[in-house]
């Protein structure tokens, strides 16, 4: 059974930096790129960013574009993503998901709250 | 990069059958079979129903059917239930590699 557990959400004042995390299990976890999605109180789904499935090749939104990165831990099956001057805007729940062409499977997402 | 288009609404009673639409360009859905749909109840994640424009992960009833037609995908919802109720959202990989979603559309069973 595919599993991903996203953490690391928080409250965090505008301009700070987080760091959120996606244990991924049930699939074999380097062979996948992976994928970064939030949602806006009230708001529809927005793609963030991606990685490949080596780490080498990554993406992003131009709304996150130079603030966000995004990498990963194959030997811990774990997906992260450094997020830097955190605006208002960014306040969102925020969801790992399993692909990038191809989105199979979505976590149950972390919460991050950008306030002053 | 644009959103793809949804109805914000749909409807169907108990039984029935009910087709959202997902418009997006040749950039997207028309150039790639990289359609999903996500389900989402109130307060809750969403959950991929669809991917690859037809394909149901594990555990997905198979009322639930994509498709697509040059750059429009569709989902079909086939003998409603109560539990169907929920927002749906498209999404499509792009050009660039880049992901579109839709602005979701709200389902509702009469």
């Amino acid at each position: 059974e595919v599993q991903l557990l996203e953490s690391g959400g928080g409250l965090v004042q505008p301009g700070g930096s987080l760091r959120l995390s996606c244990a991924a299990s049930g699939f074999i976890f380097s062979n996948f790129a992976m994928s970064w999605v939030r949602q806006a109180p009230g708001k529809g789904l927005e793609w963030v960013s991606a990685i490949s499935g080596s780490g080498g090749n990554t993406y992003f939104a131009d709304s996150v574009k130079g603030r966000f990165t995004i990498s990963r831990d194959n030997s811990k099956n774990t997906l992260y993503m450094q997020m830097n001057s955190l605006r208002a805007e960014d306040t969102a729940v925020y969801y790992c998901t399993k692909g990038l062409r191809s989105t199979d499977y979505c976590g149950q997402g972390t919460l991050v709250t950008v306030s002053s | 990069q644009s959103a793809l288009t949804q109805p914000p609404s749909a409807s169907g009673s108990p039984g029935q059958s009910v087709t959202i639409s997902c418009t997006g360009t040749s950039s997207d859905v028309g150039a790639y079979n990289s359609v999903s749909w996500y389900q989402q109840h109130p307060g809750k994640a969403p959950k991929v129903m669809i991917s690859e424009v037809r394909k149901r992960p594990s555990g997905v009833p198979d009322r639930f059917s994509g498709s697509k037609s040059g750059n429009t995908a569709s989902l079909t919802v086939s003998g409603l239930q109560a539990e169907d109720e929920a927002d749906y959202y498209c999404s499509s990989f792009a050009d660039n590699n880049y992901v579109v979603f839709g602005g979701g559309t709200k389902l509702t069973v009469l």
